[in-house]
């Protein structure tokens, strides 16, 4: 079970907008920033998104991404047949003094 | 440009110990303010935060394995290693070295460690 909640999968088809959540608590989101990672099949996760809305060099601007309480969200728009991969929210947690993810979000591109 | 890359046993047998080495290479473990991390992610599932440490030795770890943890790093080697004790069918996983400095920015390729007998 993940401290951070995240629906499993998601879907769209090309050029759409696609938008994962991923839910925590107080300790957790509610008082850090939140991190994207990208994973493809058999590969290491690649930030994607730090600080809740920051893209590191290289990631395209469709990816963007927002938090409003204890809720964070990765917005994909103008969606493309590679951004199909696993996406995880994570954030630090002041309580379990650690860092902590979500389940993960499958993304399909129909 | 600095790479992390993992070594270890491929099979370890339930109830024994596991120890895994992150090789940093491409500049010195000591630069800049970083912590250094373990995570894990069995197959088909999430992933997990095992634990991190400081240059100053400092560390910190996941309240779920904290018994069974411990990270050490020798800046001489430009290495960190993962001592995970007791081990049972749930960790297997592909393990991961990673290095932080506000986030996790930058991972090894992974190992992947099946308990088995």
């Amino acid at each position: 079970q993940s401290v951070l909640r995240q629906p499993p999968s998601a879907s769209g088809t090309p050029g759409q907008r696609v938008t994962i959540s991923c839910s925590g608590t107080s300790p957790n989101i509610g008082r850090n920033t939140v991190n994207w990672y990208q994973q493809l099949p058999g590969t290491a996760p690649k930030l994607f998104i730090y600080s809740s809305n920051q893209r590191p060099s290289g990631v395209p601007d469709r990816f963007s991404g927002s938090k409003s309480g204890t809720t964070a969200s990765l917005a994909i728009s103008g969606l493309q047949s590679e951004d199909e991969a696993d996406y995880y929210c994570a954030t630090w947690d002041d309580s379990l003094d650690g860092w902590v993810f979500g389940g993960g979000t499958k993304l399909t591109v129909l | 440009q600095v790479q992390l890359q993992e070594s270890g046993p491929g099979l370890v047998k339930p109830s024994q110990t596991l120890s895994l080495t992150c090789t940093v290479s491409g500049d010195s473990i000591n630069r800049g303010n970083f912590y250094w991390s373990w995570i894990r992610q069995p197959a088909g599932k999430g992933l997990e935060w095992i634990g991190r440490i400081y240059t100053s030795g400092s560390t910190n770890y996941n309240p779920s394995l904290k018994s069974r943890v411990t990270i050490s790093i020798d800046t001489s080697k430009n290495q960190f290693s993962l001592r995970l004790t007791s081990l049972t069918a749930a960790d297997t996983a592909v393990y991961f070295c990673a290095r932080a400095l506000y986030v996790p920015d930058l991972w090894g390729q992974g190992t992947m460690v099946t308990v088995s007998s």
